[in-house]
C-alpha cells in the first residue's frame, strides 16, 4: 500500500513564528508534490507543488523535497491567524496517480 | 476562467437511492478527476479522465460507482443503491496536461440517511 504520511496536529504556532509542516511518502516513484491548504468546511486550494530535490520558495512560503529521503515538507513564514487550516500532503506517480495524506491541522495564535 | 464547479453543494437521500454528481472542470482543463473525503481523512482517489478516456478507477470503488465524461468536457459520478458508508464530500478536480496541479471544485456533500 502507497502512503503518504502526516502529523494530524494540531500544530500551534504563534503569530509571526514559522511553521514547518512535514510529510512522508512511500512510493519512490513519487514525482510530483503538492501541498494544498483546506479551511473547514471548504475544498484543498493549491499553494506550493515542487518536482526537484531542494527548496521552492514562494512569497511566505517554501516547499523543500528530498527524494533520497522520501521527505517533503512546507515553512510557511510569518505566520498569520488567516493560515489557520488544514495542509494536505499530495504526491504523484506518472502523471496521475496521486495519493494524499490525512492532512496537519494548523492554528496561528493572535 | 470561472474555475471547477459542482452540482448540487449538497444532497440528501435515503439508503437504497441512486444518485448523480455533475462536475464542469476548468475549460481549458484535458485531466478530471474524482476523489471522496470524509471528516479528518485526505481526499481519496477515485477515479481520473483524460480527455474522455477514463484511464484509471480505484480498486476501492464498489462497482456500485460510476463515472463518465462522454465529450471530454463535464463530467458525472453516479453512485448506485446508496449506503450509510457512502456519506462523505465527493470532490472534483481538474488540471492541464503537462502538469499535475490539481484544481479543486466545492465538492457535493452527500448525506445517506
Amino acid at each position: 500500500q502507497k502512503e503518504v504520511e502526516q502529523n494530524s496536529g494540531p500544530l500551534s504556532v504563534p503569530e509571526g513564528a514559522i511553521a514547518s509542516l512535514n510529510c512522508t511518502y512511500s512510493d519512490r516513484g513519487s514525482q510530483s508534490f503538492f501541498w494544498y491548504r483546506q479551511y473547514s468546511g471548504k475544498s484543498p486550494e493549491l499553494i506550493m507543488f515542487i518536482y526537484s530535490n531542494g527548496d521552492k520558495e514562494d512569497g511566505r512560503f517554501t516547499a523543500q523535497l528530498n527524494k533520497a529521503s522520501q521527505y517533503v515538507s512546507l515553512l510557511i513564514r510569518d505566520s498569520q491567524p488567516s493560515d489557520s487550516a488544514t495542509y494536505l500532503c499530495d504526491a504523484t506517480t506518472g502523471g496521475f496517480k496521486t495519493i494524499f495524506g490525512a492532512g496537519t491541522r494548523l492554528f496561528v495564535k493572535a | 476562467d470561472t474555475g471547477v464547479s459542482q452540482d448540487p453543494r449538497h444532497k440528501i437521500t435515503k439508503r437504497g437511492q441512486n444518485v448523480t454528481f455533475r462536475c464542469d472542470p476548468i475549460s481549458e482543463h484535458n485531466r478530471l478527476y474524482w476523489y471522496r473525503q470524509t471528516l479528518g481523512q485526505g481526499p481519496e482517489f477515485l477515479t481520473y479522465f483524460q480527455n474522455e478516456a477514463q484511464l484509471e478507477k480505484s480498486r476501492l470503488l464498489s462497482d456500485r460507482f460510476s463515472a463518465e465524461r462522454p465529450k471530454g468536457s463535464f463530467s458525472t459520478l453516479e453512485i448506485q443503491r446508496t449506503e450509510q458508508g457512502d456519506s462523505a464530500m465527493y470532490l472534483c478536480a481538474s488540471s492541464s496536461s503537462g502538469t499535475n496541479e490539481q484544481y479543486f471544485g466545492p465538492g457535493t456533500r452527500l448525506t445517506v440517511t
